[in-house]
């Protein structure tokens, strides 16, 4: 079965520090992987999604960046974090698309509480 | 673009009981999958349930099920014999059918409504 893993569980950053957040899936290959944002007590914002390694993808111009380095990992980053960055930061994958309609459920990670202080 | 609206911020209901969440979305396109997932105090985000926009028969999963009106672009979810453990936030998602394979799949989430199940 797929698992999908994401670390630190929880992060507390000076404004102006660097952040690395990472995600892994496992069970599964060429996954689509997405970066959200989910701020107190509100909805999910889309932040980035990968169809492949290397390909990224931005949906909201921000101070935060996105890398996948393998199939499989996905790192959210910024060299200098703002008070703005924080909240609840959710990893998800999803199959490659074929026609099937189970290819299109996301699935999430455990996420990542940041406060950035 | 699509917009995702759930109108009610905060419920309750008692255990045992049902409930509906409700979920109004505005789209253009005529092929997309809806969504309802579950975020508990955990805050895991957990698949509630799924709709194909194609499909007339309203998807049902154990105590589940949801009210599809494509016409008037309702998604409601109902909860039958509440239980403790659905106490949570629910997500309505709407997701358009991607034109290129392999696409990302963007979902566009409502802003949650929190469910309380009182004992």
């Amino acid at each position: 079965s797929q698992t999908i893993h994401q670390w630190p569980a929880t992060l507390v950053q000076p404004v102006g520090s660097p952040l690395s957040l990472e995600c892994t899936v496992e069970g599964t290959s060429n996954p689509n992987l997405y970066w959200y944002r989910q701020a107190a007590g509100r909805g999910l914002q889309l932040l980035f999604y990968s169809v492949g390694i290397g390909q990224i993808s931005s949906e909201v111009p921000q101070n935060l960046s996105a890398s996948r380095p393998q199939d499989r990992q996905f790192i959210l980053s910024s060299k200098k974090l703002l008070l703005s960055d924080s909240g609840f930061y959710l990893c998800a994958w999803s199959a490659g698309t074929s026609g099937t309609s189970a290819l299109y459920e996301q699935y999430f990670g455990p996420g990542t509480r940041l406060t950035v202080t | 673009a699509q917009t995702v609206t759930q109108s009610q911020p905060e419920m309750s209901v008692q255990e045992a009981e049902t409930v509906t969440l409700s979920c109004t979305y505005d789209t253009s396109e005529s092929n997309y999958y809806l969504f309802w997932y579950k975020q508990p105090p955990s805050r895991q985000m957990i698949l509630v349930i799924r709709q194909e926009a194609y499909k007339q028969q309203n998807a049902t999963e154990n105590r589940f099920s949801v009210n599809f009106q494509k016409a008037a672009k309702s998604f409601s979810l109902k909860i039958s014999d509440s239980q403790l453990g659905d106490t949570a936030m629910y997500f309505c998602a709407f997701m358009k059918l991607p034109r290129i394979l392999n696409y990302g799949q963007n979902f566009v989430f409502g802003p949650g409504t929190r469910l309380s199940v009182l004992p």
